[in-house]
C-alpha cells in the first residue's frame, strides 16, 4: 500500500520552461514533505520542504506547493535547466521525532536543451 | 566535511553467501538509517538508529537481514544467507536530529546484486 505516489514515472520538459512534479499522498497524519533529487550512481539529496502549517515555500528556481484537502503537493521548478535532469523523490512524515520517512517511487526528470 | 560513506559500492556475490554492508555517517548525526531500493517497490526504509539504540526494525524483510550500530561512526546491514530477490541498492542515510524537520543525508549507496 504505497502511501506517498508519484503516479507519472517520468516527464520530458524544454530548457527553460517550468517542470512541476506532482504528489500525492493517502496518510491523513502526514504533516511534513519533502523534495530530494537523485543523479545516477549518487545518493539522493535534499531539494525543499514544507510543513503543513504551510501552503507554499520557495527556495531559488525551486517551489513546492502544498494542497492539504486534496492531499497533494507538487515541485515548480522554473526555469528548468538540464542540470536539473534527475529523479526526483517525494517524502511525508507525520509529527515526533520517531516519524519514518516515507518516500514515493520516484519521477524522472528531462530537461532538453 | 565528508558525507555518508558506504562501502563497497557495489557487490556481486552468489546465493547462499553472506553479505555484509558498511556505513559510516556524517560525524555528530544522532540518527542512522538504512534503505532499499528496487524497482518494484521504490525507496523503503529497513531500519533505524538512535544514538546507536536500533529504534524501528519493522521494514526489515526477514530475519536473513540484520543491522548492528556498535558506535557512533559505524553501523552494518548483513544478509545471511542472501538470496536473488535480495539484488538491490542499498542506501545508509543519517540526520542530526528527529525526522520530522531534519532532512537525511544519503550515501552513494552499495549496488548489491545476488546471482
Amino acid at each position: 500500500d504505497q502511501q506517498v505516489k508519484q503516479n507519472s514515472p517520468s516527464l520530458s520538459v524544454q530548457e527553460g520552461r517550468i517542470s512541476i512534479l506532482n504528489c500525492d499522498y493517502t496518510n491523513s497524519m502526514f504533516d511534513y514533505f519533502l523534495w530530494y533529487k537523485k543523479y545516477p550512481a549518487e545518493g539522493p539529496t535534499f531539494l525543499i520542504s514544507i510543513s503543513s502549517i504551510k501552503d507554499k515555500n520557495e527556495d531559488g528556481r525551486f517551489t513546492v506547493f502544498l494542497n492539504k484537502s486534496a492531499k497533494h503537493l507538487s515541485l515548480h521548478i522554473v526555469p528548468s535547466q538540464p542540470g536539473d535532469s534527475a529523479v526526483y523523490f517525494c517524502a511525508a512524515s507525520a509529527s515526533g521525532a520517531n516519524s519514518k520517512l516515507t518516500f514515493g517511487k520516484g519521477i524522472t526528470l528531462s530537461v532538453r536543451p | 566535511d565528508a558525507g555518508v560513506i558506504q562501502s563497497p559500492r557495489h557487490e556481486v556475490t552468489e546465493m547462499g553467501q553472506e553479505v555484509t554492508l558498511r556505513c559510516k555517517p556524517i560525524s555528530g548525526h544522532d540518527y542512522l538509517f538504512w534503505y532499499r531500493q528496487t524497482m518494484m517497490r521504490g525507496l523503503e526504509l529497513l531500519i533505524y538508529f538512535n544514538n546507536n539504540v536500533p529504534i524501528d526494525d519493522s521494514g526489515m524483510p526477514e530475519d536473513r537481514f540484520s543491522a548492528k550500530m556498535p558506535n557512533a561512526s559505524f553501523s552494518t546491514l548483513k544478509i545471511q544467507p542472501s538470496e536473488p530477490r535480495d539484488s538491490a541498492v542499498y542506501f545508509c542515510a543519517s540526520s542530526p536530529g528527529g525526522l520530522s524537520n531534519q532532512p537525511q543525508h544519503f550515501g552513494d549507496g552499495t549496488r548489491l546484486s545476488i546471482l
